[in-house]
């Protein structure tokens, strides 16, 4: 079974900082998907951004990146240029690649990030 | 937009009620998934659901049902409610074939059982 780990609870950051959220997995699948998701307070949790293991390039949605390290099975989520509306949750997740179907996701304990004005 | 919504935001029940937990999606999404969320421990997998009838387990379908009957519609039920069960249930819906595994998720039902 894949486990997710996110050692950080609580996060910090002055607006307009950078902040990397940490992550790691295990798994031995060499096929899979990661996702980092965000829940606001009060609001739905919506994705913020996805990398396919096979991809060797980082991805980057904006703001957004991911430093994406297979072979340490590591994948942090940076955000540049922190704003107010960043505050919220953030959960890392784990899809495998099983070509189509359904599967669910495991999802890490999360890390709440917290944007100081 | 995609939406999925949740019957109730929050629900306060007894112990050893039957408890409906109900999920809808507009966007003819094939799989549907029940997670539950609790502090400290993320979101677990309850069941999932990929076509109309069918369901499998997750990871912590102990106390849990589900009912699909029909593809927009998926049911969490809660047979004998336990203060165990005191949660944030949130439910999801994506393609069957999306290469990109995309979930869309719904607002939570904050269930409390007393």
């Amino acid at each position: 079974a894949q486990t997710v780990t996110q050692s950080q609870p609580e996060m910090s950051v002055q607006e307009a900082e950078t902040v990397t959220l940490s992550c790691t997995y295990d798994t031995s699948e060499s096929d899979y998907y990661l996702f980092w998701y965000k829940q606001p307070p009060s609001r739905q949790m919506i994705l913020v951004i996805r990398q396919e293991a096979y991809k060797q390039q980082n991805a980057t949605e904006n703001r957004f990146s991911v430093n994406f390290q297979k072979a340490a099975k590591s994948f942090s989520l940076k955000i540049s240029d922190s704003q107010l509306g960043d505050a919220a949750m953030y959960f890392c997740a784990y899809r495998s690649y099983s070509g189509g179907g359904a599967d669910g996701l495991t999802f890490g304990k999360g890390t709440h990030l917290i944007i100081q004005p | 937009d995609v939406k999925v919504t949740q019957s109730s935001r929050y629900l306060v029940k007894r112990t050893g009620e039957k408890v409906f937990l109900e999920c809808v999606q507009d966007m003819d999404h094939e799989n549907m998934f029940w997670y539950r969320q609790d502090p400290g421990l993320g979101l677990r997998l309850i069941y999932f659901s990929y076509d109309v009838k069918m369901k499998e387990k997750g990871d912590i379908p102990e106390g849990y049902s589900v009912s699909r009957e029909k593809k927009e519609r998926f049911s969490l039920i809660l047979e004998s409610a336990s203060t165990n069960q005191t949660s944030m249930y949130l439910c999801a819906s994506s393609f069957l074939w999306d290469s990109l595994y995309e979930q869309y998720f719904g607002p939570g039902t904050r269930l409390t059982v007393t």
